[in-house]
């Protein structure tokens, strides 16, 4: 079975401090995907980065940062320096194989992180 | 490009009404999915297509929802009879085949449909 746990439900943080979003995963594929999406008030999800299951190199885009760990199945995002623009409900989401040879997402329940000015 | 396009942006209906949500992907994406998302939660599968084609609608209430994607193209989802339960934001998404160069950019999601059921 495929699940994505998001064990933070929401956090609060005041402008400019960092903090991290957890996200576990299971999967019994070797083959897999993880992302981070975005849901700003707006409703739409906002796609933020995509990892596959051989690439364990962690990535930095300007304040966003991802930490991708195959052995504790866990692929965390942190923002630095929040700003009150990156309120919003982050979710991670795995995308594993299927027996028709597609690929299909699970999410998880979403965290929601409150910056405050 | 344009986006994913879904109308209406909001409904509002009776219990036991009927509803359709209509969706236009991206041009050229032969995946289409519709996913349900109930408040507080994250979004959930109901159908994917390819192309034409269902590859997969093994969450979708059969009883009551019914999706079509004629000519590969645009798609309809549709409730009927809704139940109060049905209230959520439904997402149309889509993607480029796994594989490509593309599909690296994950799935470019619609600004969804958000269903009252009264």
């Amino acid at each position: 079975a495929q699940k994505v746990t998001q064990a933070q439900t929401e956090i609060s943080v005041v402008e400019k401090e960092d903090v991290t979003l957890d996200c576990v995963y299971e999967t019994r594929d070797t083959t897999y995907y993880l992302f981070w999406y975005k849901q700003p008030p707006s409703g739409e999800l906002v796609f933020l980065i995509r990892r596959n299951s051989f690439d364990e190199q962690n990535e930095i885009s300007g304040r966003y940062s991802w930490n991708f760990q195959k052995s504790t199945s866990s692929f965390n995002f942190t923002i630095t320096a929040s700003q009150v623009v990156d309120s919003a409900v982050y979710f991670c989401a795995l995308s594993a194989g299927t027996t028709s040879g597609t690929y299909k997402y699970i999410f998880g329940t979403g965290t929601r992180l409150k910056v405050l000015a | 490009e344009a986006g994913v396009a879904q109308s209406p942006r909001y409904k509002i209906i009776e219990k036991r009404q009927s509803v359709a949500f209509w969706c236009n992907p991206i041009s050229g994406h032969a995946t289409l999915y519709w996913y349900q998302q109930i408040l507080g939660q994250g979004p959930k599968l109901l159908i994917q297509f390819q192309n034409n084609g269902v590859v997969d609608d093994s969450q979708l209430p059969k009883d009551r929802f019914s999706a079509e994607r004629l000519k590969g193209v645009d798609s309809t989802l549709k409730i009927q009879p809704a139940k109060l339960e049905d209230s959520a934001v439904y997402l149309c998404a889509s993607s480029p085949p796994a594989g490509s160069f593309a599909f690296n950019y994950g799935y470019t999601f619609g600004s969804g449909t958000r269903l009252t059921v009264v």
